[in-house]
């Protein structure tokens, strides 16, 4: 049983375009919700993350929006650019679960000079 | 700071055979995974452990065993390989301060293992 749906599954964007990556989750006691980025041949590293106090965090051309009620996240890649053609990964996670993450299945990102 | 060290970096096995993946971090961790990573299917914890001589089941156990007899080192060990196990592996560890504390993860490399 998938803990975390992501979509899409790939998503292919011009330079200086949006990319809008969706995640869904379906148990409340998730508190914590990280975003990572993988390049190929390297492990993921973490990008983003933000807890259900706030409904929006922003870092630089990333952000975060996030709707408890909908119990749905999603990460925005303002004026994307080549260099962020990689993997993302949404996550999910909860206290006192030895912290353990569990992950959506991945978006592929490609952008297009 | 070399962060999390994996070894080996690709490894072939015939059915039937074992390996332990190697795994290192010099972040004085206190929390250390295992997942393994299918095509489609994201990342999927296999073992974590909470602290040297501590570790837990994590959602696809089977067939893998670890230990954690230093707060550096959390090796993996696949017994009588079956080409079920033909994943790539990502070791990570974090520092948590506490129940409710979640910290960011931080991986290695991976391990891209193929049984045949």
């Amino acid at each position: 049983q998938q803990q975390v749906k992501q979509s899409p599954q790939s998503l292919i964007v011009q330079k200086g375009g949006i990319s809008i990556i969706n995640c869904a989750y379906e148990n409340t006691a998730f508190d914590y919700f990280p975003w990572y980025q993988q390049f190929p041949g390297k492990g993921p590293a973490l990008l983003i993350a933000i807890r259900p106090d706030v409904s929006e965090k922003k870092e630089g051309r990333f952000t975060i929006s996030f709707n408890k009620s909908a119990k749905q996240f999603s990460l925005h890649i303002m004026d994307s650019q080549p260099g962020d053609s990689a993997t993302y990964f949404c996550a999910a996670s909860m206290r006192g679960t030895g912290n353990q993450f569990y992950f959506g299945t991945g978006t592929s990102l490609t952008v297009i000079p | 700071n070399a962060g999390v060290t994996q070894t080996p970096k690709f490894r072939i096995l015939k059915i039937g055979q074992s390996m332990t993946l190697q795994c290192t971090q010099d972040m004085n961790h206190n929390y250390m995974y295992w997942y393994r990573q299918d095509p489609g299917m994201g990342l999927k914890l296999i073992y974590y452990s909470v602290g040297a001589g501590i570790t837990d089941k994590g959602e696809v156990p089977n067939g893998y065993n670890v230990s954690r007899s230093t707060t550096e080192d959390f090796p993996l060990r696949l017994e009588l390989a079956a080409p079920s196990q033909t994943s790539v592996y990502f070791c990570a560890s974090s520092y948590a301060t506490g129940v409710g504390t979640n910290e960011k993860l931080f991986f290695g490399s991976g391990t891209q293992l193929s049984v045949l």
